[in-house]
């Protein structure tokens, strides 16, 4: 089993409409939890992270965190044209103290 | 405002050359990183240094080696490159041990003929 897995999509959602980004992780003492958004020809770049269960909300953004069920997910509210891009999930691993380990990334295109 | 700084975007070597990739930030971040980015495969961790003069290997370090004289600087290098090491390689670092938010910088697209 890979340690974080995304669907690789293209997931095609309608402007305005809400993008529902999806990751699940290995390993179940995996602390902290990210999402890092990558435009085409350009380096990723973090958007969210969360590390309680639960929901937390940045904008149009809202990261959800179940534990229990070692997923991550990634809604995007309101979605825009310049929301394009693929979206990296990434993990810190139990130790806390290794580098992230990121998801290949899913590719979201919003339609206009 | 550029924060991670690589040397070049654009590199084409020869078979068999020795290749140096520089990595500059300058944030004062204690950790750096050296990924490659290849399509299907996502980003792979080549090696990583949590401070001036440590190197640890990543996942993929065969063919690779890394320096870190300067807490700013960390450098890749490819002992004889090979075709199979053309990507992208992207250099990112971050304040602390512990810390998930990367900084990357732009990127440098290798090609290897």
């Amino acid at each position: 089993q890979k340690e974080v897995e995304q669907n690789s999509g293209p997931l095609s959602v309608p402007e305005g409409a809400i993008a529902s980004l999806n990751c699940t992780y290995s390993d179940r003492g995996s602390q902290s939890f990210f999402w890092y958004r990558q435009y085409s020809g350009k380096s990723p770049e973090l958007i969210m992270s969360i590390y309680s269960n639960g929901d937390k909300e940045d904008g149009r953004f809202t990261a959800q965190l179940n534990k229990a069920s070692q997923y991550v997910s990634l809604l995007i509210r309101d979605s825009q044209p310049s929301d394009s891009a693929t979206y990296l999930c990434a993990v810190i691993r139990n130790s806390g103290n290794t580098p992230l380990v990121f998801g290949k990334g899913t590719r979201l295109s919003v339609i206009a | 405002d550029v924060k991670v700084t690589q040397s070049s975007r654009y590199l084409v070597k020869r078979t068999g050359e020795k290749v140096f990739l520089e990595c500059v930030q300058d944030m004062d971040h204690e950790n750096m990183f050296w990924y490659r980015q290849d399509p299907g495969l996502g980003l792979r961790l080549i090696y990583f240094s949590y401070d001036v003069k440590m190197k640890e290997k990543g996942d993929i370090p065969e063919g690779y080696s890394v320096s870190r004289e300067k807490k700013e600087r960390f450098s890749l290098i490819l002992e004889s490159a090979s075709t199979n090491q053309t990507s992208m390689y992207l250099c990112a670092s971050s304040p602390g041990r512990g810390s998930g938010g990367y900084t990357f910088g732009s990127g440098t697209r290798l090609t290897v003929v």
